[in-house]
């Protein structure tokens, strides 16, 4: 089973500021990496697919890198609706595993 | 617009069962594999199963297998989730969750239900 490690765990900053997220994969998951936000009480929502492209109706203030093991989501002037938990997860191989989540704190 | 509706959750008690629906609309049911995701109170993601969109495969996590049984009715646009032998390590919200093809193959999941509650405990 192919283990995600996010980091960091919480990251606190202001409207405007852009984030950083990482994912690191214990081993090559290729391209096949995305990224989802959940908000308190929602289900998640599919931000990012095979790392680099937006899922139906995402900002273009998100943005997403990498290949292989390491992986950077980017949020560049954060709106106060993008504070949330993020996820990535691999479809590369059995079983479909996720990060443990990084929250965006305000 | 493509929605998802959970519901069956609930208080059961350990060895218990439970079964889970989740009605669908919005889209053409039968093109799209489903699945089963879990998130405990407070703690992360965890797929628990998946459908192809004729049931030809089907797969499930190591730690559910043997105890749940997915399955589809493509004719009510409806998602099933039979669990049996419940723990209380399975007490989480439970998610169903599209699939953008057909195949049960890890992809991911571009549009989730809100989830149903189920509470294994004494």
């Amino acid at each position: 089973e192919i283990v995600l490690t996010q980091s960091p765990g919480t990251l606190s900053l202001s409207p405007g500021e852009r984030a950083t997220l990482s994912c690191r994969a214990s081993q090559s998951v290729r391209d096949h990496l995305g990224w989802y936000q959940q908000k308190p009480g929602q289900a998640p929502r599919l931000v990012i697919y095979d790392a680099s492209n937006r899922a139906n109706g995402i900002p273009a203030r998100f943005s997403g890198s990498g290949s292989g093991t390491d992986f950077t989501l980017t949020i560049t002037s954060l709106e106060p609706e993008d504070f949330a938990i993020y996820y990535c997860q691999q479809r590369s191989t059995w079983p479909v595993t996720f990060g443990q989540g990084t929250r965006l704190d305000i | 617009e493509v929605q998802l509706v959970e519901s069956g959750g609930g208080l059961v008690q350990p060895g218990g069962s439970l079964r889970l629906t989740c009605v669908v609309s919005g889209f053409t049911f039968s093109d799209h594999a489903m699945n089963w995701v879990r998130q405990a109170p407070g703690k992360g993601l965890e797929w628990v199963s998946s459908i192809s969109s004729s049931s030809n495969y089907i797969y499930y996590a190591a730690s559910v297998k043997g105890r749940f049984t997915i399955s589809r009715d493509n004719a009510k646009n409806s998602l099933y989730l039979q669990m049996s032998g419940l723990r209380v390590e399975d007490t989480a919200v439970y998610y169903c969750a599209r699939y953008g093809s057909s195949w049960a193959d890890p992809n991911f999941f571009d549009y989730w239900g809100q989830g149903t509650l189920v509470t294994v405990s004494s």
